[in-house]
């Protein structure tokens, strides 16, 4: 059974600082590792999806990185903004499920 | 393009009702997945439809079923309610891939079990 990990469980940062999220899962055999981010009590947008065979996807800000055989994912944001402040959530794709992490509560303080 | 929309979003009931809730995917996709959210267990997949079929299930009682229409839109019922069944529940919408692609999230129907 695939479980995800994402660590910190939250962060405070002030504007302006990089920072990196991670997000861990146990079973190597996914389709993707989706990045998402969620504001309070709204669903979820989909920030960065990338492929089993890609190693990273980049988007402005965020870049979003694969290593299967660690098991490991990171979130990288640059040059933190308050607008940034959300719940950042991965969610590893297997064959008939989609696995999330509990995911990471991020502050940036202007 | 109108995203997906999910009705009521907002909903309370006593334990022993069902409830029914609502979505309509995005123009053009097929693919409508299921979500709980909650503070203890996070989000957690219940099931995914595609062309009314249920294509993929999560690891949950048989109290909670779904189905699809011709026009992708989709319901999910949950009968027989218990307090444990309080949460956010979120559906999805893709093209055709459905897990394996990306999603697209409604705001969420806020269930509350009395």
């Amino acid at each position: 059974k695939q479980e995800v990990t994402q660590i910190p469980a939250a962060l405070s940062v002030p504007e302006g600082e990089n920072l990196v999220l991670n997000c861990s899962f146990t079973d190597s055999a996914i389709y993707n590792l989706q990045w998402f981010r969620q504001d309070p009590g709204k669903g979820l947008t989909s920030l960065l999806l990338i492929q089993s065979s890609q190693r990273e996807q980049t988007s402005g800000r965020l870049n979003a990185s694969l290593d299967k055989s660690s098991g490991r994912s990171t979130l990288y944001i640059a040059a933190s903004q308050p607008g940034d402040s959300a719940t950042y959530l991965c969610a590893a794709s297997g064959y008939s499920t989609l696995t999330f992490g509990k995911g990471t509560m991020l502050l940036v303080s202007p | 393009k109108a995203g997906v929309t999910q009705t009521p979003r907002y909903l309370i009931k006593t334990r022993g009702q069902q409830v029914t809730l609502s979505c309509s995917p995005i123009s053009g996709h097929r693919s409508v997945s299921w979500y709980q959210q909650t503070p203890g267990q996070g989000l957690q997949f219940l099931f995914e439809y595609f062309s009314e079929t249920q294509r993929n299930k999560g690891n949950f009682p048989g109290r909670f079923s779904g189905r699809q229409f011709s026009n992708s839109r989709s319901e999910m019922n949950v009968s027989t309610l218990e307090l444990g069944d309080s949460a956010l529940y979120l559906c999805a919408s893709s093209l055709e891939q459905g897990l394996r692609e990306k999603l697209f999230f409604g705001s969420g129907t806020q269930l509350s079990v009395l």
